[in-house]
């Protein structure tokens, strides 16, 4: 079965860090370039990251960019995001996702980890 | 960065209408839309992709078209799984973008 299992969500203070985790499995996810979509409470989706699947290029949003670092371990089929400077308005549930070869859509999505970012 | 805007925001229809979103480009994307479903408490899903291609194991009565800085949704006949929040997504830049959303809501 074709699956995203994020983890390491939680509860964190403004200006601290946290390492999200994404798991894949039942695919071949070397092959793919994966990507971070997150949602704030009540909010829509905000496109964060992306990585290709070689690693060779990563793509941040303007809101992200400096503090989120996307990286990705081939050989543990597992995707990260480091996240730095963590802000209030970053509190959200974070989606990991596979992208569709050359077309670039989202078609698996994991469930989604909590992030809380407050004093 | 490209900027997506989706109309309605929200929209109320019943069972058995036919409804269409429409969400436009900032500027021309060719064909790199894509469309998602999203229920309360749960993941996306990819409905749509290259502006008009359903995914597989969608319904038939979604459908999609458009090309450049326009594009559309369609449900040719509202079913009472599909009241959710539609997203439209460009892929044409490497800075990935979503539209704000529609929500669809049962009249």
């Amino acid at each position: 079965e074709v699956q995203l299992l994020e983890s390491g969500g939680g509860l964190v203070q403004p200006g601290g860090s946290r390492r999200l985790s994404c798991a894949a499995s039942g695919f071949t996810f070397s092959s793919y370039a994966m990507s971070w979509v997150r949602q704030a409470p009540g909010k829509g989706l905000e496109w964060v990251s992306v990585i290709s699947a070689s690693s060779d290029s990563t793509y941040y949003a303007d809101s992200v960019k400096g503090r989120f670092t996307i990286s990705r371990d081939n050989s543990k089929n597992t995707l990260y995001l480091q996240m730095n400077s963590l802000r209030a308005e970053d509190t959200a549930v974070y989606y990991c996702a596979k992208a569709w070869s050359g077309l670039g859509a989202f078609d698996i999505w994991g469930q989604g980890t909590m992030l809380t970012v407050s004093s | 960065d490209i900027q997506m805007t989706q109309s309605p925001s929200s929209l109320s229809a019943s069972v058995g209408d036919r409804v269409t979103i429409t969400c436009r480009a900032s500027q021309s994307i060719t064909s790199y839309l894509n469309w998602y479903q999203q229920k309360p408490g749960k993941a996306p899903k990819l409905l749509i992709y290259a502006a008009s291609s359903l995914q597989s194991g969608v319904p038939s009565r979604f459908s999609g078209s458009g090309s450049g800085t326009d594009f559309t949704l369609t449900i040719s006949s509202l079913q009472p799984e599909d009241f959710a929040t539609y997203y439209c997504q460009q892929t044409y830049s490497s800075l990935y973008t979503f539209g704000q959303g529609t929500k669809l809501q049962i009249k």
